[in-house]
Order: structure tokens, then C-alpha cells, then sequence
């Protein structure tokens, strides 16, 4: 159980372009959805937690209209990439949360070149 | 908000020694301690973790101490094997996680 899974795995887009990556939590109902980011060698780093039906909450120097974020359902969430740049390139990992479970379940993780 | 420093940034052990990974965190508030394996490319894996109202943990081979009044929590591994050379992180959390720089651990046979 409790797993999660994220689409696209990996993606090549241009510069200027959008790109959408989904979250979905397969087996359970996820009330609270994080998104992260890494860079290579670099430790993983929190952009932003939506809870279903509500607004992102955005990290401090996440910009929210560049990353948007959409929690539509208990079982999906999705982070659009808006006007991508070549240093918007990372690895983005998704998790999830349900109940008052405390563990989070992370996503296998979507790696983003913008070319 | 909360920040999470993590020492050493690499660890080299023989095999069969123990691995000590060391963290402190700033917010008082963060009641969720869990520590990550990830390997190169792929999703971090849950190794064990520990809630605030407890001071230790151990799961076979892996133990975790928290101590809340100083705000550090440690990471031990004895024994080890090279299958577990990794990438270690800890992080803390009343909500989403806010990871340690991780430590690279390097088990030689």
C-alpha cells in the first residue's frame, strides 16, 4: 500500500514552454501533497504543500506564478512549470499524506531539462 | 522557519563498523524526525523515524536518538554492510519536510 506515483518521469522541454508533472496517490486518500525540488548533489528542497480543495502554500523564494500548483482531488496534484528556463532544470518529486498518518509517501520523481 | 543542519557531509566506514550521522534543527515546534536513503536518481526511502515524544528508536540495525531540549537527533547504523553506501538524509517537520545537506556514506569491504 501507500503508493505514489508521478508523470511524467522525465521530460525535455524548450525554453519559454510550460510543462505539467502529476502526483497521484494510488491507494489512499491524500489530504496534504508536497512538492520538492533537487539539484544534482544537493539535498531536496520544499516548494510548496497544497491541501485538496485549497491554495498552495508556497516556500519562501518559490514563485507562485511560476510554479503552479493544483490540488483538485484527494488523489491527484499537479505542479505546472510556467515560461520554463534552463535553471528551472531539477529533479521534482512529489508526496503525499493522508490522515493522521505522519509519513509522507514521495512520487518516483520527474527530471525536467529545459533545453 | 525551520532549518536543518546535518554532519558529516561524507563518511567512510569499514564494513562491519558503525556509521553515526548527526543533525540539529531550529524550530522547537517540529515534532517528526525521519531519515532517507536515497540512491542516485531515484525517490528518497524511509529508514526510520521518530516522533517528538520519544527519545529512541531502533529497527534491527538502525537506531535513532532525538534529544528535544538541544534540538539534535542522530542517525546510528552498526554493522555495516556496503549495500549501504548511500546518500543519507534527516529532515524535520510539523508539515511539509525541510531537509539536512545529506551525508554520503562510503562502506568499504
Amino acid at each position: 500500500g501507500a503508493v505514489v506515483s508521478q508523470h511524467p518521469s522525465w521530460v525535455i522541454c524548450k525554453s519559454g514552454t510550460s510543462v505539467k508533472i502529476e502526483c497521484r496517490s494510488l491507494d489512499f486518500q491524500a489530504t496534504t501533497m508536497f512538492w520538492y525540488r533537487q539539484f544534482p548533489k544537493q539535498s531536496l528542497m520544499l516548494m510548496a504543500t497544497s491541501n485538496e480543495g485549497s491554495k498552495a502554500t508556497y516556500e519562501q523564494g518559490v514563485e507562485k506564478d511560476k510554479f503552479l500548483i493544483n490540488h483538485a482531488s484527494l488523489t491527484l496534484s499537479t505542479l505546472t512549470v510556467t515560461s520554463a528556463h534552463p535553471e528551472d532544470s531539477s529533479f521534482y518529486i512529489c508526496s503525499a499524506r493522508g490522515g493522521r498518518v505522519w509519513e509522507q509517501y514521495f512520487g518516483p520523481g520527474t527530471r525536467l531539462t529545459v533545453t | 522557519g525551520e532549518n536543518v543542519e546535518q554532519h558529516p557531509s561524507t563518511l567512510s566506514v569499514q564494513e562491519g563498523d558503525s556509521a553515526v550521522i548527526k543533525c540539529t534543527y531550529s524550530d522547537s515546534a517540529s515534532n517528526y524526525f525521519p531519515w532517507y536513503k536515497q540512491e542516485l536518481g531515484k525517490r528518497p526511502q524511509l529508514i526510520i523515524d521518530i516522533r517528538s515524544n520519544v527519545g529512541e528508536k531502533k529497527d534491527q540495525r538502525i537506531a535513532v536518538t532525538l534529544n528535544k531540549t538541544a534540538k539534535h537527533f542522530s542517525l546510528h547504523i552498526t554493522e555495516t554492510q556496503p549495500e549501504d553506501s548511500a546518500v543519507y538524509f534527516c529532515a524535520a517537520t510539523i508539515g511539509g519536510l525541510i531537509f539536512g545537506t545529506g551525508t554520503r556514506l562510503q562502506v568499504f569491504p
